[in-house]
């Protein structure tokens, strides 16, 4: 089993409807968590973290389930700019150092 | 807040030669400095952890005598690329972290590496 998995997609969404995607992590001792976003040929951008209980940044909300050890990213409104690959991240226990996911890849159609 | 910039963005460059990529962080001490690589429609794979001051960790597989990596100051990282040969062409990207940022980190713009 990976670290940390995620759906691979593509997840072909509408433009303006509601998409949402989960992240499993392996180590119940992580403590940080995290969603980057990814676009084509491009660095990872820090999107949010994910805290225990759960936030929010406008149509943006990330929720954490430590009892079945996943984080989950809800998009609402989609917009055409929101397509991109979703990362995940879990921090390792040493030296910071964070523990990806392969990405989701959405794309928003009009 | 939080700007790293990375620098080239792109290098093409002949079969052994060597290549440097800088990384620096523009308006915060980076306390620990990351090195990724990334090929094309995979994850981001971490190469390699560095502390300022400190001899860079390597992650299993990675060989340190090939990526060299010196991060002599808190705004500086350098990856050097020995010898290069076409399979090391990839996407590298550097990101960083400051002391009281916890586990976040932030990436520079990555630098694109066609060996020939």
């Amino acid at each position: 089993r990976k670290e940390v998995e995620q759906d691979p997609g593509p997840f072909n969404v509408p433009e303006g409807a509601t998409v949402a995607f989960n992240c499993t992590y392996s180590n119940s001792a992580s403590q940080s968590f995290f969603w980057y976003r990814q676009d084509c040929r491009k660095e990872p951008k820090l999107l949010m973290s994910v805290y225990s209980s759960g936030n929010e940044d406008g149509r943006f909300t990330a929720q954490l389930n430590r009892a079945s050890q996943y984080i989950s990213l809800l998009i609402r409104d989609s917009k055409l700019s929101d397509s991109a690959t979703y990362l995940c991240a879990v921090n390792r226990d040493s030296n910071y150092q964070l523990i990806w996911g392969a990405g989701t890849k959405l794309i928003i159609k009009p | 807040g939080a700007v790293v910039s990375q620098h080239p963005s792109r290098v093409i460059c002949k079969s052994g030669t060597s290549v440097k990529i800088e990384c620096r962080s523009l308006d915060f001490q980076a306390t620990t400095m990351f090195w990724y690589r990334q090929f094309p429609k995979q994850s981001l794979m971490l190469m390699a952890t560095s502390n300022e001051g400190s001899k860079a960790t390597y992650e299993q597989g990675v060989e340190k005598d090939k990526f060299l990596i010196n991060h002599a100051s808190l705004t500086l990282s350098t990856l050097t690329v020995t010898s290069a040969h076409p399979e090391d062409s990839s996407f590298y990207i550097c990101s960083a972290r400051e002391f009281l940022m916890g586990d976040t980190q932030y990436f520079g713009p990555g630098t694109r590496l066609t060996v020939l």
